[in-house]
């Protein structure tokens, strides 16, 4: 499965808006986008996931570019509790779900 | 519905010693995994499972054993701990290959 690249960290102010980017470049057709978040030390939650139209449940948005190569996750009004670590993986489903070191979101009050 | 439930959240172990890691999820998912997590690290895979009596090898699995006798319980063991296992582990649940995997809380183990 593909490598992903993500910003180490970032801040966003209590909220607005908050956009993490994904790089994808080597992503292949059978592979989707899927965010995971972990909250402190807690284990992973499930965010989203796509292949390449742009997806949108309760918790976030997911845009991927039509080349495919990069996507946003936006948590469109972010709160203090959405600060975590981020963690965007191509998957083709094969089981083995590679996790990077993901970004770490800072929500300011 | 509890999802996925692992026991013990804490554990100690000497090195050599033996121990099994418990994960049970009441979803009725085929598919499981069992990851562990350094410090300041991402996730990695040590086994998984896509269903009852069959298990394969993750990135990282030397060191553990894994079987998945039920649809609901995959255990890990370990079979003569080391202060390199010393991580926080994490069983993962999900119903097919690419629907989002639902995680347990934890075990933090430290071998000392």
């Amino acid at each position: 499965d593909a490598k992903t690249t993500q910003p180490t960290s970032m801040d966003c102010a209590e909220g607005r808006a908050a956009n993490l980017p994904c790089n994808h470049s080597t992503i292949s057709g059978n592979e989707y986008v899927y965010w995971y978040r972990q909250i402190h030390s807690q284990g992973p939650q499930y965010i989203i996931h796509g292949l390449k139209n742009n997806e949108t449940n309760e918790m976030a948005s997911l845009i991927i570019t039509e080349d495919r190569k990069s996507s946003t996750l936006i948590l469109p009004h972010a709160t203090l509790r959405d600060t975590a670590v981020y963690y965007c993986i191509a998957y083709s489903g094969t089981y083995k779900y590679i996790f990077g070191t993901g970004t770490r979101l800072k929500v300011l009050a | 519905n509890a999802g996925v439930t692992q026991t013990p959240k804490f554990q100690v172990l000497k090195t050599g010693q033996s121990m099994t890691l418990q994960c049970a999820q009441d979803m009725n998912h085929e598919y499981m995994s069992w990851y562990r997590q350094d410090p300041g690290m991402g996730l990695r895979l040590i086994h998984y499972s896509v269903g009852a009596g069959i298990t394969d090898q993750g990135e990282v699995p030397n060191g553990y054993n894994v079987s998945r006798s039920t649809t609901e319980d995959f255990p890990l063991r370990l079979l003569s701990a080391a202060p390199s296992q010393t991580s926080v582990y994490f069983c993962a649940s999900s119903p097919t290959a690419r629907q989002g995997y639902t995680f347990g809380s934890g075990t933090r183990l430290t071998v000392v």
